[in-house]
């Protein structure tokens, strides 16, 4: 069956601007996390959909970031006014649902955002 | 700090058994550990996740120190897929803390 998608795969700004990222989860996946791993690092925690509610969003960096579920499904992280400490590979992952390994996180490719 | 701590790297030769270790001495008694591997330009996979007991599954063993502040992942024969960062992860809550990972190099 269909894995995470996310899109797009890569996406280049200029400081300043908003960016939105897009997340599809696997259908039936209740949990969907968002995370953020900059060049060489290990994966930062930004937040945590249960359904369309987002009971933590301790990760989130700053004010600058802010995500939303519609539905049950999709998910988008927008990201104002960007900066180039930014520029990261932005991680999707969706959990729970039909599989029932609510522990078990399937990832999606990645958005690869570059701040210029 | 909740994160975990992992060598930076490690060998192996193929066809051997790999102990990939992890300490996170602020583990407390409803953590779970996770493994996680992430293959070159890809989102990272699953491998195992435990409590308290042992764990074994088709990919790799888990073995938990008793007081809980340590643990290893266990690879019983490296093959070449199995070059990749290896992050032992504490799920704390609803949210997932990453170390830096241990990056396996698997000797033909």
């Amino acid at each position: 069956g269909a894995g995470v998608s996310q899109s797009p795969s890569n996406k280049v700004t200029e400081k300043g601007k908003d960016v939105e990222l897009r997340c599809d989860p696997i259908s039936g996946h209740t949990a969907l996390y968002w995370y953020r791993q900059s060049l060489g690092q290990g994966l930062e925690f930004l937040i945590y959909f249960q359904g369309n509610s987002a009971p933590d969003k301790s990760g989130l960096p700053s004010d600058r970031f802010s995500a939303e579920r519609t539905g049950g499904s999709v998910s988008t992280l927008t990201i104002q006014r960007t900066q180039q400490e930014d520029s990261a590979v932005y991680l999707c992952a969706s959990g729970g649902g039909l599989a029932g390994h609510s522990y078990e996180q399937y990832f999606g490719p990645g958005t690869r955002l570059t701040v210029t | 700090d909740a994160k975990t701590t992992q060598p930076n790297s490690m060998e192996s030769n193929e066809e051997e058994p790999v102990h990939l270790p992890c300490n996170h001495s602020t583990i407390s008694g409803t953590d779970y550990i996770h493994w996680y591997r992430q293959l070159p330009s890809q989102g990272p996979e699953y491998v195992i996740h435990g409590l308290t007991s042992n764990v074994n599954n088709r990919m790799a063993s888990l073995a938990i120190a008793e007081d809980r502040k340590s643990s290893t992942l266990i690879l019983h024969r490296a093959t070449l897929r199995d070059a990749a960062v290896y992050y032992c992860i504490r799920h704390t809550g609803n949210q997932f803390y990453f170390g830096t990972g241990t990056s396996l190099t698997v000797i033909p």
